[in-house]
């Protein structure tokens, strides 16, 4: 099946860790991005990348890292310097750069700490 | 920042035809309008997207008003499963970001 999974679907950590959420996607799409939802709310872009060994910060990147080593992986993690990490994360990817770029995204992963 | 308004909620009869509503009126020319929808606890599904011109497919209708400062998605015979909240969303062709705002919570009713 091609598509986005994010793992895990719920994660747990303790205050002051960092934590690693997982994206991948094998749809071949070069762009692909990385939201925060809160309760109630929209999403909020955290980190986007174009291409390969390269990101961009979203509109709340504060606390948070990526990497992109890898065309169908982009890892965000969160730091223990984000202050309110609790929240849905999710991932999505596009084709990139496309007069018509639809994202899709992946079913999201719960980030709970404690 | 989210350029759409949307109501807050919306309730429909099952097998009904929904219409949510979306006002965009400082869309620009090259602005696509796009539709998502979340069922709760899930990633955003797309739905339908366009330009000036109504579209349709196997999920939906979308109509645009001729000065696309609104549009209308058309869910034409809604069912329990359509249960989710409705993101109505503009952006430009090669932007980077979607801006989702609070969008329509839609509740089909039995």
């Amino acid at each position: 099946d091609g598509g986005i999974t994010q793992s895990p679907k719920y994660l747990f950590r303790k205050e002051g860790q960092n934590v690693t959420l997982s994206c991948e996607q094998n749809l071949n799409h070069d762009a692909m991005y990385w939201y925060r939802q809160d309760p109630g709310q929209g999403l909020r872009l955290i980190y986007y990348s174009q291409i390969v060994n390269d990101f961009q910060k979203g509109d709340i990147a504060e606390g948070y890292s990526v990497s992109r080593e890898k065309k169908e992986s982009f890892p965000l993690t969160v730091t223990s310097a984000q202050k309110n990490p609790t929240a849905f994360y999710l991932c999505a990817s596009s084709i990139g750069l496309a007069d018509v770029d639809t994202q899709y995204f992946g079913p999201g992963t719960r980030l709970t700490v404690l | 920042d989210a350029k759409t308004t949307q109501p807050t909620s919306m309730d429909c009869a099952e097998g009904r035809a929904a219409n949510l509503p979306c006002n965009h009126s400082t869309i620009s020319g090259n602005e696509y309008v796009y539709w998502y929808r979340q069922i709760h606890s899930q990633g955003p599904q797309y739905i339908i997207h366009g330009l000036k011109n109504n579209e349709t497919n196997e999920m939906a209708s979308l109509i645009i008003t001729e000065d696309r400062k609104s549009s209308t998605l058309i869910l034409p015979h809604a069912t329990l499963r359509d249960t989710a909240v409705y993101y109505c969303i503009v952006r430009e062709n090669t932007g980077n970001q979607f801006y989702f705002g609070t969008g329509t919570s839609l509740t089909v009713i039995p």
